[in-house]
């Protein structure tokens, strides 16, 4: 089956680095999303990689390893705006998205 | 604006009574789906719809229905709503799934429903 694996929750401090995993297995891959998803609120869109390696936005890193079925979010500079959850999402072979439960990141002061 | 829009955005009813939720979006896009989200549990899809007229079930579609007579519109229908319904609905909208690769997916705010 299809199935997608993510930390439930993160802590972290303000200022800090933190790395949010994300493993895959999907029928096929088209590429892999993650969004942002303040409590309550509708997912945001962050980054989406197809192929191999780091791609960086700002604060936000997203990498991916097709070979490992793996990818992770780095999040650098952290601030407490950053206090939400993540969402990992695979693309599969008919371009269907495959979602993760999400990673809730609390950040400390 | 470019937004998805959902009505209404809270609602508690009772069991057995009809209801419907609406999607609306301004960009054009061909696909529209919605998604439940509860805790723990992640997005869920119930129904997307690549185009007009043409409907799928995603993931878990019983107890709802949906049509998309027009492009723009993608209500979801409950037709005798129960308990295990209570959720948070998010309705979204993206260009052509085989373009998928190159575009996310646009989210509407979300409708909390509670059926007692």
């Amino acid at each position: 089956g299809q199935n997608i694996d993510q930390p439930t929750e993160m802590t972290a401090t303000e200022g800090a680095i933190v790395q949010i995993n994300c493993t895959y297995q999907t029928s096929g891959f088209n590429g892999l999303f993650w969004y942002q998803q303040h409590a309550g609120e509708a997912p945001t869109f962050l980054s989406y990689n197809v192929l191999d390696g780091l791609e960086e936005k700002g604060r936000f890193s997203s990498f991916l390893s097709r070979s490992k079925g793996y990818s992770y979010l780095l999040l650098k500079e952290l601030q407490m705006k950053d206090s939400a959850s993540y969402l990992c999402a695979a693309v599969d072979s008919n371009y269907q998205l495959i979602w993760g439960a999400g990673t809730k990141l609390i950040i400390k002061p | 604006e470019a937004q998805v829009t959902q009505n209404p955005r809270y609602l508690i009813t009772v069991t057995g009574k009809k209801l419907t939720v609406t999607c609306s979006q301004n960009m054009n896009h061909e696909y529209m789906s919605w998604y439940r989200q509860d805790p723990g549990l992640g997005l869920r899809q119930i129904y997307y719809s690549m185009n007009v007229e043409v409907t799928d079930k995603g993931d878990v579609p019983e107890g709802y229905k949906v049509s998309r007579k027009e492009k723009r519109n993608f209500p979801l229908i409950l037709e005798s709503p129960s308990p295990n319904q209570t959720s948070l609905y998010f309705c979204a909208s993206s260009p052509p799934a085989r373009d998928f690769s190159y575009n996310e997916q646009f989210f509407g705010p979300g409708t909390r429903l509670t059926v007692l």
